[in-house]
């Protein structure tokens, strides 16, 4: 199995901008989170989806930021419109149940200028 | 809400040495406990866990031990080697969910 596949693995954009990060989750994995990770704030969970069905947004920071599941095997976690303060390494994981071990993807390093 | 306090926040050691980072947690219907370890410009990669019916669990240089009465449980690496260099997360179920919560990391840093 080749993992979780993030795409892109690195974005610099411009304030004002939409960014759109990818996500594709290990096969039969029913569990996907969301992560942001600065120095500042350490590892915060967005939003995870169980089933393709969001669960859990509480860690949204606001309305700029909206995720959406497809089907089992692609997610979206879309900025618009993007600020600095977005400047951060955003994870996608997947897991097989809950609570169970969570398998991060490389993470994708958003940069806004 | 649940809350997870991980100590401490920097650790030196000297190879060889062993390292013990401990975190605490506030939610006591938690039931899963793993440990995280992130190399710089990687990304977290789990390095063992343990349930709440198991009181300690090891895997070679590797232990942790949980202690629910008091809500804390600890990372031991023993025989330190300058490659167990990186970042050490714990984190906590909260109940009837499937998040995790997060430490705010250990920099575990092994001198040669």
């Amino acid at each position: 199995d080749a993992g979780v596949i993030q795409s892109p693995r690195h974005e610099v954009t411009e304030m004002g901008q939409e960014v759109t990060l990818r996500c594709k989750p290990i096969s039969g994995h029913d569990y996907l989170f969301w992560y942001r990770q600065t120095m500042m704030r350490g590892l915060e969970l967005l939003i995870y989806f169980n089933n393709n069905v969001p669960i859990d947004d509480s860690g949204m920071p606001e309305d700029r930021f909206s995720a959406k599941m497809p089907n089992a095997s692609f997610s979206t976690l879309k900025i618009q419109p993007s600020e600095p303060r977005d400047s951060a390494v955003y994870f996608c994981a997947s897991s097989t149940g809950t609570p169970d071990t969570q398998y991060f993807g490389p993470g994708t390093r958003l940069t806004v200028l | 809400g649940e809350n997870v306090e991980q100590h401490p926040s920097t650790l030196s050691v000297q190879e060889g040495d062993s390292a013990v980072i401990k975190c605490t947690y506030s939610d006591s219907a938690s039931n899963y406990f793993p440990w995280y370890k992130q190399e710089l410009g990687k990304r977290p990669q789990l390095i063992i866990d343990i349930r709440s019916n198991v009181g300690e669990k090891k895997d070679q240089r590797i232990a942790v031990t949980l202690n629910k009465t008091a809500k804390h449980f600890s990372l031991h690496i023993t025989e330190t080697q300058p490659e167990d260099s990186a970042v050490y997360f714990c984190a906590a179920s909260m109940s009837n969910t499937g998040k995790l919560i997060f430490g705010q990391g250990t920099t575990l840093q092994v001198k040669p």
